[in-house]
């Protein structure tokens, strides 16, 4: 059984660019969320998905940022116009609705310059 | 809103010593779970134990134990017999249960590190 998978693991971008990441979440868990945590902090919850559904987008997640999980299956994180403020680690967990513990991956570390 | 309170920075152990980590939380809700999760340094967070809020038995993992006060809104972590591996980030997390996102709420975690 293969754990939660993040690509990539580290992206440098410079400001104004945007940057798509990647999950792709134990094979048989339907839920699938992303955090972002910064240094020093604990992770904080961005959104959610059910299956294919977006259930629920946090604050924290401005118009910039968009989440997709089309099939299902791997989920996409992309941000457009990056600022330096959204450097941090993103951090992609799913799990399964009959146990609801999450499962963690590695996390794509984002450096905007 | 649900918030987690972590109250120890850092801690620094001698190895086979025990320690415990401090956990608080805040909430109104009666039903809920609570996580540890450990961060080694550079790698991914794992999780340690959980404890369910209708169980009155303190979960236990190996050496891993919690204190599960509910009525104190404390949740506090003993790692026995403690190994250099142990040296992480600990997170304390809440996950209240009603329908929608079981999404987790993180204190701002414990930084141990166990010396040789």
């Amino acid at each position: 059984d293969t754990g939660v998978s993040q690509d990539p693991r580290h992206k440098i971008t410079k400001r104004g660019q945007n940057v798509t990441f990647r999950c792709d979440p134990i094979s048989e868990h339907n839920r699938l969320y992303w955090y972002r945590q910064t240094l020093g902090q604990g992770p904080e919850f961005l959104t959610y998905f059910q299956n294919e559904a977006q259930l629920e987008k946090s604050r924290l997640l401005s118009d910039r940022f968009s989440a997709e999980r089309p099939k299902g299956s791997f989920s996409t994180l992309e941000i457009q116009r990056t600022e330096q403020g959204d450097s941090a680690m993103y951090l992609c967990a799913s799990s399964l609705s009959t146990t609801d513990t999450q499962y963690f991956g590695p996390g794509t570390r984002l450096t905007v310059l | 809103a649900q918030t987690v309170t972590q109250s120890q920075p850092e801690m620094s152990v001698q190895e086979a010593e025990t320690v415990t980590l401090s956990c608080t939380y805040d909430t109104s809700e009666s039903n809920y779970y609570l996580f540890w999760y450990k961060q080694p340094p550079s790698r991914q967070m794992i999780l340690v134990i959980r404890q369910e809020a209708y169980k009155q038995q303190n979960a236990t993992e190996n050496r891993f134990s919690v204190n599960f006060q509910k009525a104190a809104k404390s949740f506090s972590l003993k790692i026995s017999d403690s190994q250099l591996g142990d040296t992480a980030m600990y997170f304390c997390a809440f996950m209240r249960l009603i329908q929608g996102a079981q999404k987790l709420v993180f204190g701002q975690g414990t930084r141990l590190t166990i010396n040789p």
